[in-house]
């Protein structure tokens, strides 16, 4: 089973970016994919997005929704995946959460979750 | 509004059995069998519990099991327990929207 650790909480003003990473153990760093999903303050999960880490190919898939705000980017060497959310918003409040998954159809093991706070 | 359909909650006695609905269309869940199940406990991450319909994960008690007919698919907590409740939430896949979870049902242990 993948063991991801990501970073720790941010709070951020309206119009700023954030970038949240995901480190995977070494000696499971998945040969597959990471997706982002976000919870916010008493709501349900949103998928952010997928980006595979299959020998450093990075094939990324982005709902229409976060399209012109999102990117993911991975670093092999460091085994770490990262998301960047740009123009922030206060509803974009929320936990993220990257998980792993074989292929794009469904994360299986998940991130502690980092809590991103929007606000001025 | 969730594009895939949970009962907001569901509640059952310790021992009993409760089935938690997953309602999609026949682009999503009827298409093929990229359905998953995830149970949260307050507080923290989603957990996998099933994925592809009604596999289950090394260490997932053969208590959860799932299903599916037509558009809608199933999980099933048999043998509840206090320890059970918690939010639980279905997922599908499209090739033209992703990945999408359904709105989430929170079960309660009476």
């Amino acid at each position: 089973q993948v063991q991801l650790v990501q970073s720790g909480a941010e709070v951020k003003k309206p119009g700023a970016s954030v970038k949240v990473s995901c480190k995977a153990s070494a000696d499971t760093f998945p040969s597959y994919g990471i997706n982002w999903v976000r919870q916010a303050p008493g709501q349900g999960l949103e998928w952010m997005g997928w980006i595979s880490v299959y020998n450093g190919n990075g094939n990324k898939k982005y709902p229409q929704k976060f399209q012109d705000r999102v990117t993911m980017t991975t670093e092999t060497p460091t085994h770490t995946t990262y998301m960047e959310l740009r123009n922030l918003r206060s509803d974009d409040t929320a936990v993220y959460y990257c998980a792993s998954s074989p292929s794009i159809v469904g994360p299986r093991s998940w991130g502690q979750g980092t809590l991103v706070t929007v606000s001025s | 509004q969730s594009a895939l359909t949970q009962p907001a909650s569901v509640s059952g006695s310790p021992g009993q059995s409760i089935t938690i609905s997953c309602t999609g269309t026949s682009s999503d869940v009827g298409a093929h069998d990229y359905v998953f199940w995830y149970q949260q406990l307050p507080g923290k991450a989603p957990k996998l519990l099933i994925y592809h319909v009604s596999g289950r994960p090394s260490g997932i008690s053969n208590r959860f099991s799932g299903s599916k007919s037509g558009n809608t698919a199933s999980l099933t907590i048999s043998g509840l327990q206090a320890e059970d409740e918690a939010d639980y939430y279905c997922s599908s896949y499209t090739d033209i929207s992703g990945v999408m979870f359904g709105g989430g049902t929170k079960v309660t242990v009476l």
